[in-house]
């Protein structure tokens, strides 16, 4: 069965300081997508990042980064010199490949204090 | 605005009443999905359809609910004899077609019950 866990309910960290986000996935297939959204408070859905399982390679953007590690099951991610902006709620996903359906995490909500 | 819109953003509706809500995908987007957000959570599959055809349906979504995309472009998702647990956001997500994963969310229709 699919599953995302995303053990950190709520984070807060100053400005500037680096946070991560942790998600931990479950799936039996071989091929599978992994995700990541931003949701701010306006409530719409902002699309990050998508990593396929054949690419286990760090991804950089700015100051977002993404550690993927197959061997733990394990997509986190991580947010370098943080910004009040960036205070949102993150969401972790997974889908199967064939199975059209995006599984959500339950997300981290994080907070970001000036 | 070229992207996913949702129509109402909001409702309040009495418990029993009939609610209906509209989602107008990205133009060129075949596949469209709707997903249900509660409190706290992240977002669950409800449904998806590959142009006017109705694909899967998740165990979420009870008789009272039902959706139709008639002429494959916008789509309708009514709930009858609303309950206090439909209080949730609705949200629509489009895609492109083999590019199923590349799902581009609105902004949600929050559904208040009183």
């Amino acid at each position: 069965a699919q599953k995302v866990t995303q053990a950190q309910t709520e984070i807060s960290v100053v400005e500037k300081e680096d946070v991560t986000l942790d998600c931990v996935y479950e799936t039996r297939d071989t091929t599978y997508y992994l995700f990541w959204y931003k949701q701010p408070p306006s409530g719409e859905l902002v699309f990050l990042i998508r990593r396929n399982s054949f690419d286990e390679q760090n991804e950089i953007s700015g100051r977002y980064s993404w550690n993927f590690q197959k061997s733990t099951s394990s997509f986190n991610f991580t947010i370098t010199a943080s910004q009040v902006v960036d205070s949102a709620v993150y969401f972790c996903a997974l889908s199967e490949q064939g199975d059209d359906k995006i599984i959500f995490g339950k997300g981290t909500r994080l907070h970001i204090l000036p | 605005d070229t992207g996913v819109s949702q129509d109402p953003r909001h409702k309040i509706t009495k418990r029993g009443q009939n609610v209906t809500f509209r989602c107008d995908p990205i133009s060129e987007h075949n596949r469209l999905y709707w997903y249900r957000q509660t409190l706290g959570q992240g977002p669950e599959f409800l449904t998806y359809f590959q142009n006017e055809a109705q694909l899967e349906k998740s165990r979420l979504l009870s008789d009272r609910f039902s959706a139709e995309r008639p002429k494959g472009s916008f789509s309708t998702l009514e709930i009858q004899r609303t309950e206090q647990g439909d209080s949730a956001m609705y949200l629509c997500a489009s895609s492109l077609g083999v590019n199923y994963y590349e799902q581009y969310f609105g902004p949600g229709t929050r559904l208040t019950v009183t």
